[in-house]
């Protein structure tokens, strides 16, 4: 076990509404990245989160939005979701200085009717 | 094209037997190489994490990376079926670096 927790586990959503998945990083880790990964495709990259501050984002619309807390906690918001938005959404965590040393929750799966 | 290119499988073979497992990438700027493991429903674990070329062994599993090919491979001796599970090549340009550009991963099997 990796130590970074994500909730929900399941999620069913409909066609335009939002979401918000969470993410708690593993002890001593203040960089969060999370990405989408579509059923038999490795994971995309989406954004990182670097003590509270956005750092770095991959090719996703604005509609995808995170935020980082305090104690390093995430969240990641999808507003207007879309049918191809349906998939696993991964959180990974890693120790500052190593932002590569990529350690993965068990993620979410959103499925959007 | 694809930064990162692995054959998606799937890939079945006896227990016991040599496993190979192979990515190659275009994005000459990378220089770290990993390789997760990922069962079904569940998040990728960290099994190997290389720098620049060379091999490294951990146990049963050997990573080897070759930057004048491109090519990374990652071998599994004495396979088991508990090894059964999707892998998935993964690489970035720095150790500061933001993302992981993954491939497709390969679904291995081992029978017993």
């Amino acid at each position: 076990e990796t130590g970074v927790t994500q909730s929900p586990t399941h999620l069913i959503k409909t066609r335009g509404q939002q979401v918000t998945l969470r993410c708690s990083s593993q002890s001593g880790h203040n960089t969060v990245s999370w990405y989408q990964q579509a059923l038999g495709q490795g994971p995309q990259f989406i954004f990182q989160y670097y003590r509270e501050e956005e750092n770095g984002r991959g090719n996703f619309p604005p509609r995808f939005s995170g935020l980082q807390f305090p104690n390093y906690s995430s969240e990641l918001n999808v507003n207007a979701l879309e049918l191809d938005d349906s998939a696993l959404y991964l959180c990974a965590s890693s120790p500052g200085i190593f932002k590569n040393i990529q350690y993965f929750g068990a993620g979410t799966r959103l499925s959007v009717l | 094209q694809k930064e990162v290119e692995q054959d998606p499988g799937p890939l079945s073979v006896p227990e016991g037997a040599i496993v190979s497992l192979n990515c190659t990438y275009s994005n000459s700027a990378f220089q770290y190489f990993m390789w997760y493991r990922q069962y079904s429903r569940k998040g990728p674990e960290l099994l190997m994490y290389t720098y620049s070329s060379g091999n490294k062994e951990d146990g049963r599993f050997t990573a080897q990376v070759d930057k004048s090919s491109k090519y990374i491979s990652l071998f599994i001796r004495d396979s088991q079926p508990s090894d059964s599970a999707t892998y998935l090549c993964a690489m970035s340009a720095r150790q500061g670096a933001q993302k992981l550009v993954f491939g497709q991963g390969t679904r291995l099997t081992i029978n017993p």
